[in-house]
């Protein structure tokens, strides 16, 4: 089975950091671009950053850039997003996510989603 | 930056009626590299359908996806009681974008 779980979410002061993490099984991670999607609360869904599956390629929505960092280690079949000038408008539901798989050099469409875990940004 | 906008915002509708709903891109999407996703409430968004058309494996055959280059419409034939959620278009391929979503609610 297919399986992703968020971890690190947490409350945080704005302009403090958090690095969330994601435990991905079930499916060869190093073959997968991975991304990070979030979802304010009664909101819709954002598409935050991506990363193909040998780290050649990463991607961001512009309200982002320059603050947060989306990495992955492969031998920990694990992803992460390093989250720096952290603002009230980040405070979301943050959902580690698959891609499909089916494009060597562009992003899919998102297969496989975690519960994800909450992050808030609040003084 | 292609933006998506779903219509109509809620969709009213009974058990057993069809539904359609519309996802309008901004400017044309590349190869039709266009996904609608179901969410129900407090659960993660499950894939429905890719390259606009095609059923992902095991979603049941009264989701149907249609359109292409700037205009996409998710079809259900006749709306069972589990089918009532929130439905998100998305565009992929590079920076990947969502719709704002459509609500399927019992009238």
């Amino acid at each position: 089975e297919v399986i992703l779980v968020e971890s690190g979410g947490d409350l945080v002061q704005p302009g403090r950091s958090l690095r969330l993490s994601c435990a991905a099984s079930g499916f060869k991670f190093e073959d997968y671009s991975m991304h990070w999607v979030r979802q304010a609360p009664g909101k819709g869904l954002e598409w935050v950053s991506g990363i193909s599956d040998d780290n050649g390629r990463v991607d961001y929505v512009d309200s982002v850039k320059g603050r947060f960092t989306i990495s992955r280690d492969n031998a920990k079949n694990s992803l992460y997003l390093q989250m720096n000038s952290l603002r009230p408008e980040d405070t979301a539901l943050y959902f580690c996510v698959k891609d499909f798989g089916n494009f060597p050099h562009l992003f899919d469409a998102f297969d496989i989603w975690g519960r994800g875990t909450m992050v808030t940004v609040s003084s | 930056e292609i933006v998506l906008t779903q219509s109509p915002g809620t969709l009213s509708l009974s058990p057993g009626e069809r539904a359609t709903l519309s996802c309008r891109a901004s400017q044309g999407v590349n190869s039709n590299y266009l996904a609608w996703y179901q969410q129900k409430p407090g659960q993660a968004p499950r894939l429905l359908i890719y390259a606009a058309s095609t059923r992902v494996t095991g979603i049941p055959d009264r989701f149907s996806g249609g359109g292409s280059g700037t205009d996409f419409t998710l079809t259900i034939s006749r709306l069972q009681p589990e089918d009532f959620a929130v439905y998100y278009c998305q565009q992929y391929g590079r920076s990947p974008r969502f719709g704002q979503g459509t609500k399927v609610e019992i009238k």
